[in-house]
């Protein structure tokens, strides 16, 4: 069992749709992470927050949206995604947000843009 | 322009020998490194890791090697067992250049044959 929790595991939507992604960890750690996985490519890091404040954001569109609401909650908000963006989209937690740290990941939600 | 690179997008091993799974690199400012290995429907689980002073690093059945003078890291896992079957990631990071961001290689799916 992973100790990352995502929710939903699968979402379709359209692209007029609202929807939000959660992740959830209870294992105190200060830095979660968004990442976006297309097939056969390596997971492409999205947002990081660490101390629940936005630490990076790499040039993500802003129809998608990070929120922190506490340091065991991530979420990610979708909004007119394009069929494009359909993908897995991973979270993940490390203790602190420094890259020397193994990050802990949750199995992902698998979204498909109609 | 890929900065980790994993040349070999499948390997197939018997069990009971030794797989060997090869990362190259091309940024010379990484100085972190680490294998993630996944399973289909699950997110990326951390394995092991190097930091640049070292040349190797050992836990159990798993030994990653560093070659900084040819960018190079292998991952050895000896003897493989079925369980081994997975996508095998290799990561990097440049922790010395406060780069929070760790950038992932496309993975190697490991077949290990009865």
């Amino acid at each position: 069992d992973t100790e990352v929790t995502q929710t939903p595991k699968h979402l379709v939507m359209g692209m007029t749709n609202k929807k939000s992604l959660k992740c959830e960890q209870h294992m105190g750690h200060r830095a979660m992470y968004w990442y976006k996985q297309k097939a056969k490519k390596p997971p492409e890091l999205m947002f990081v927050y660490s101390y629940e404040k936005l630490s990076i954001n790499e040039s993500v569109p802003s129809r998608f949206s990070p929120e922190c609401p506490n340091s065991s909650l991530l979420n990610l908000h979708l909004h007119a995604l394009q069929p494009e963006d359909s993908a897995l989209y991973l979270c993940a937690s490390s203790q602190e947000g420094l890259s020397n740290q193994p990050q802990h990941f949750g199995d992902g939600t698998r979204l498909s843009i109609l | 322009d890929q900065q980790v690179k994993q040349n070999s997008p499948s390997l197939s091993v018997q069990e009971g020998r030794i797989s060997i799974l090869n990362c190259d690199y091309t940024n010379s400012m990484f100085d972190y490194f680490l294998w993630y290995k996944k399973y289909p429907a699950e997110g990326p689980t951390f394995l092991i890791s190097i930091s640049s002073i070292k040349d190797k690093n050992e836990d159990g059945r798993f030994t990653v090697f560093l070659n900084k003078s040819a960018k190079h890291l292998s991952l050895h896992i000896v003897p493989s067992q079925p369980g081994d079957s997975a996508v095998y990631f290799c990561a990097a990071s440049a922790i010395m250049n406060r780069d929070d961001k760790i950038i992932f290689g496309k993975g190697t799916r490991l077949h290990i044959l009865p």
